[in-house]
C-alpha cells in the first residue's frame, strides 16, 4: 500500500479548467500506474484515465477524451489531472488510485479531492 | 461491458451478505471489489477475484463464475454497513465499475 495525498478544495465557474494535485509516498512513483476516479455526489465510481509516469504514456477513457489532461512530476513524486470545460455535472469527488498494471485494480487511494462548478 | 449490481442488500448481524456483480462471460475476466463507507475513500477488499489484502479480515470472500461475480461477508457486523462496487477491465472500456450496492446491516 502507498500513501497518496491529494490537494484541498476547488471552487470553479463553468466554463473553466482545474488542476487537481495527487503526491504518492516513496521512491518508487515513476514506476507506478496513476488513475484518476470521480465520484458525483450520491452516484457510483466513473473512471477517467491512468498516467504511467515512467513511461509518460497516458490512457483517457472515451468520455473524457479531449477534455482531460493527465501529467506527472517526477521531481516531486506528483500527478495532475487537468479537466477543462468545466460544466455543473463535473461537481463531484476527485480521486487518484495506483493501479495495478496488469490487473487493473487500485489498491492505495488518495483521500479525494471536491471539485463544485457553479455560476 | 456494463456491470449489474443490486442497489441495496440486507443482512441481519451475524448473518451472511452477498452481493452480486452480473456481467456476460464475467467469469472470464479478473473481479475487483472496493468497500466505501460514507465520507471515506474506497478500500479494496478482494482482487483478482478471490485475493484478499492481509489487512481485510477473512470475512470477506470473491468468487467468481459464469455471468455472476460475488463478494461473500461472513458474520455481519455494523461496521461493515457501506456501499460496495465491483470492478473490471475489459479491452473496449477499459476499467469499468459496477453501479454499487449499498450494505444495510439490521
Amino acid at each position: 500500500q502507498v500513501q497518496v495525498l491529494q490537494s484541498g478544495a476547488e471552487v470553479k465557474t463553468p466554463g473553466s479548467s482545474v488542476k487537481v494535485s495527487c503526491k504518492a509516498a516513496g521512491n518508487r512513483f515513476r514506476s507506478y500506474t496513476i488513475s484518476w476516479v470521480r465520484q458525483a455526489p450520491g452516484q457510483g465510481l466513473e473512471y477517467m484515465g491512468r498516467i504511467i509516469p515512467m513511461f509518460g504514456t497516458t490512457n483517457y477513457a472515451q468520455r473524457f477524451q479531449g477534455r482531460v489532461t493527465l501529467s506527472a512530476d517526477e521531481s516531486t513524486n506528483t500527478a495532475h489531472m487537468s479537466l477543462h470545460g468545466l460544466t455543473i455535472e463535473d461537481s463531484a469527488l476527485y480521486y487518484c488510485a495506483r493501479e495495478a498494471p496488469h490487473s487493473h485494480y487500485m489498491d492505495s487511494w488518495g483521500n479525494g479531492t471536491t471539485v463544485t462548478v457553479s455560476s | 461491458y456494463v456491470l449489474t449490481q443490486p442497489p441495496s442488500v440486507s443482512v441481519a448481524p451475524g448473518q451472511t451478505a452477498k452481493i452480486t456483480c452480473g456481467g456476460d462471460n464475467i467469469g472470464l475476466k479478473s473481479v475487483h471489489w472496493y468497500q466505501q463507507k460514507p465520507g471515506q475513500a474506497p478500500v479494496m477488499v478482494v482482487f483478482d477475484n478471490t485475493d484478499r489484502r492481509s489487512e481485510i479480515p477473512e470475512r470477506f470472500s470473491g468468487s467468481n463464475s459464469g455471468n455472476t461475480a460475488t463478494l461473500t461477508i461472513t458474520r455481519v457486523d455494523a461496521g461493515d454497513e457501506a456501499d460496495y462496487f465491483c470492478q473490471v477491465w475489459d479491452s473496449t472500456t477499459d476499467v469499468l465499475f459496477g453501479g454499487g450496492t449499498q450494505l444495510t446491516v439490521l
